[in-house]
């Protein structure tokens, strides 16, 4: 799995959209980004994926640059519910498993 | 009912004791993983497997082993547990993908703390 680099956390005002980055300059063809959150002690939980185009679904946004060295996570009206650890993984797609990083720690104000 | 449980959801043990944690799934899943997580570090894998014959290291396998019982059910073992063992322990499962959307689906995790 190809490394990947996030803020150690983030705020983010109740209401207003949730950008949160993550670098992966190392990242194979075959690597996709996965996206997945980690509410309080829960199990993660999948937000979303993608490979090279920009991808939208009920729950966010993923958006990667030309290079895919890079990637961004879009909460586009972030709740306090939103509040939660968030993991950036890169790996081949269908490899199960996952190398989780530390994440951002994502908090929702009001 | 939950797709994937764990038992126990907490449990404290002695340092030498032998333990076991059960995982159990109802999506009818064939790879299986054991991740452990330490407080405020993301998660680490311990063991999987992705059919009933099918059981691999992960990255921190050494103190650990793990039983496939069936395609429903991976447990894992601490043969003789360890103050640092002491952490947050998830199961979760995957299907075999036809696609990249081989999403994990994690348990509520098991609690362990070893004194």
């Amino acid at each position: 799995d190809a490394k990947t680099t996030q803020p150690p956390s983030m705020d983010c005002a109740e209401g207003r959209a949730a950008n949160l980055p993550c670098n992966h300059s190392t990242i194979s063809g075959n690597e996709y980004v996965y996206w997945y959150r980690q509410i309080h002690s829960q199990g993660p939980q999948y937000i979303i994926h993608g490979l090279k185009n920009n991808e939208t679904n009920e729950m966010a946004s993923l958006i990667i640059t030309e290079d895919r060295k890079s990637s961004t996570l879009i909460l586009p009206h972030a709740t306090l519910r939103d509040t939660a650890v968030y993991y950036c993984i890169v790996r081949v797609g269908g490899a199960g498993k996952s190398t989780f990083g530390d994440g951002t720690t994502l908090t929702v104000k009001p | 009912d939950a797709d994937v449980t764990q038992t126990p959801r907490n449990r404290i043990t002695k340092t030498g004791k032998r333990i076991m944690l059960e995982c159990s799934q109802t999506k009818g899943h064939d790879r299986m993983y054991w991740y452990r997580q330490d407080p405020g570090l993301g998660l680490r894998l311990i063991y999987y497997s992705f059919d009933v014959k099918d059981i691999n290291k992960g990255e921190i396998s050494d103190g650990y082993s793990v039983s496939r019982q069936a395609q429903a059910k991976f447990s894992l073992s601490l043969e003789s547990a360890i103050p640092n063992q002491t952490a947050l322990y998830f199961c979760a499962t995957s299907d075999l993908p036809w696609g990249p959307v081989d999403t994990q689906y994690f348990g509520p995790g098991t609690r362990l703390t070893v004194l």
